[in-house]
């Protein structure tokens, strides 16, 4: 199966600075890739729907000014997230669309972070 | 919207056969997913439906019935290793770029 990427795997920051996730599908071009949240023993809740070459699309309840989301190539998208604060920290998951594969999506392998 | 329904826990015993249920209401349908997800880590693909019916790949079985909104996703011949979250998700064709909506995710306990 297609490949996905995500660095870093783990981020530590201090309450107030920003950080930046990095989401690379290695082996397919992903149109449209897709970033979830999931907090412990919850599910993974969509965030927003990143379009390459456009603005991201944000699910209700989802600041956009908060979760920057840029997908400047088919193989690259990226997640940062400003003035960083102990609520935020989570387990950040991208997802990349491989439209060549039955529109499978593809997971990688999350970003854990944590806000002091 | 959507709205999808699985059990919270489980609880099977090594060797046996379990079933975990999914029910789904949605506007639209395209696919019903089932992945595992290990605490910890990203969810990894089990099975793929769109059609009704059963679809087997080894140990796993996943089954759906779109007129019941249902689907089932069975695992046989249970391992210790196949103590996980299973989250059933689906594909909303009406979503405009169609995510995946997930359940909240069923932990499987699997005992000695």
């Amino acid at each position: 199966g297609a490949v996905v990427s995500q660095h870093p795997s783990r981020v530590i920051c201090k309450s107030g600075t920003s950080v930046k996730i990095e989401c690379r599908s290695l082996d397919f071009q992903a149109t449209t890739m897709f970033w979830y949240r999931q907090f412990p023993k919850q599910s993974l809740m969509l965030m927003a729907t990143s379009n390459e070459g456009s603005k991201a699309t944000y699910e209700q309840g989802v600041e956009k000014d908060k979760f920057l989301i840029n997908h400047a190539s088919l193989t690259l998208s990226t997640l940062t997230v400003t003035s960083a604060h102990p609520e935020d920290s989570s387990f950040y998951i991208c997802s990349a669309r491989d439209q060549q594969d039955k529109g499978e999506q593809y997971f990688g392998p999350g970003t854990r972070l944590t806000v002091t | 919207g959507q709205n999808i329904d699985q059990p919270t826990e489980m609880t099977a015993t090594e060797g046996a056969i379990v079933q975990i249920n999914c029910t789904y209401q949605t506007s639209g349908f395209n696919g019903l997913f089932w992945y595992q997800q290990h605490a910890g880590e990203a969810p990894t693909f089990l099975s793929y439906n769109v059609l009704d019916g059963l679809e087997e790949k080894g140990r796993f079985s996943s089954f759906l019935s779109r007129s019941k909104g249902y689907s089932y996703l069975l695992l046989k011949e249970l391992q210790m290793k196949d103590s996980a979250s299973y989250l059933c998700a689906v594909r909303d064709w009406n979503s405009g770029n169609t995510p995946l909506v997930f359940g909240k995710g069923t932990r499987l306990s699997v005992i000695a």
